[in-house]
């Protein structure tokens, strides 16, 4: 399984553009890259997600480098209520038995917006 | 629209004590139902998966158990609660772990 690297913490100003980086140097070929908001005391929300190059939603943009190696979260113009934590999953989206996913969001990237 | 119901919303209970933690799931069939658990401090963790009626796939060695008696209906429970087992509890729906899934509003636990 593919091991992610966050910044613990970010700070930003609203109005702001904001780029968190996740490093996953061990990504698999069918390994997707995944991204994810939680706010205290909530269930995560998912963000978007991609394979490569760059995928835009509503929301935020993922851009991936050709290597794959990275990626980086981009949230346009945030806001206060965009203070949250953000989570970078690396993984297939086969399942092949029991204890097979392995999964931990570990602890992700406390962004705190300030007025 | 889909939506997913967890119960209780908090718990204490002391060790040693029995657990029951239910999640529902509306609006769609024969979902992927998921536990998960967030330890302070700690990362989100899976703990449970189950693709179907019966069936069920434990991620990690743990004290607790799962079971899916009904297509939406997900139960975490355990026999005997430890100290350790203190956290906030979540289910989720959805496809594999690594697509989009939906998450419950969760269950803390205090174990004392």
């Amino acid at each position: 399984l593919a091991k992610t690297t966050q910044p613990i913490s970010m700070d930003s100003y609203e109005g702001q553009e904001v780029n968190i980086t996740c490093s996953h140097n061990n990504i698999a070929t069918n390994d997707y890259i995944t991204w994810y908001q939680q706010f205290p005391s909530q269930g995560p929300r998912f963000i978007i997600q991609g394979y490569k190059t760059k995928v835009t939603n509503e929301v935020a943009s993922l851009f991936i480098p050709a290597d794959r190696k990275s990626s980086t979260l981009s949230l346009p113009r945030v806001s206060l209520s965009d203070t949250a934590v953000y989570y970078c999953l690396v993984g297939g989206t086969a399942y092949s038995g029991a204890g097979s996913y392995q999964l931990t969001f570990g602890k992700g990237t406390k962004l705190s917006v300030i007025p | 629209s889909q939506t997913i119901h967890q119960w209780p919303a908090t718990l204490v209970q002391p060790v040693g004590s029995p657990l029951s933690l239910e999640c529902t799931v509306e609006g769609t069939s024969n979902p992927n139902l998921y536990w998960y658990r967030q330890a302070a401090g700690r990362g989100l963790q899976l703990l449970f998966y189950s693709v179907g009626i019966g069936q069920i796939s434990s991620e990690v060695p743990q004290n607790l158990s799962a079971s899916r008696p009904q297509d939406r209906q997900f139960i975490l429970s355990s026999k005997k609660l430890l100290l350790s087992d203190s956290g906030f509890y979540l289910c989720a729906w959805g496809g594999s772990p690594y697509n989009e899934q939906f998450f419950g509003p969760g269950t803390r636990l205090t174990v004392l």
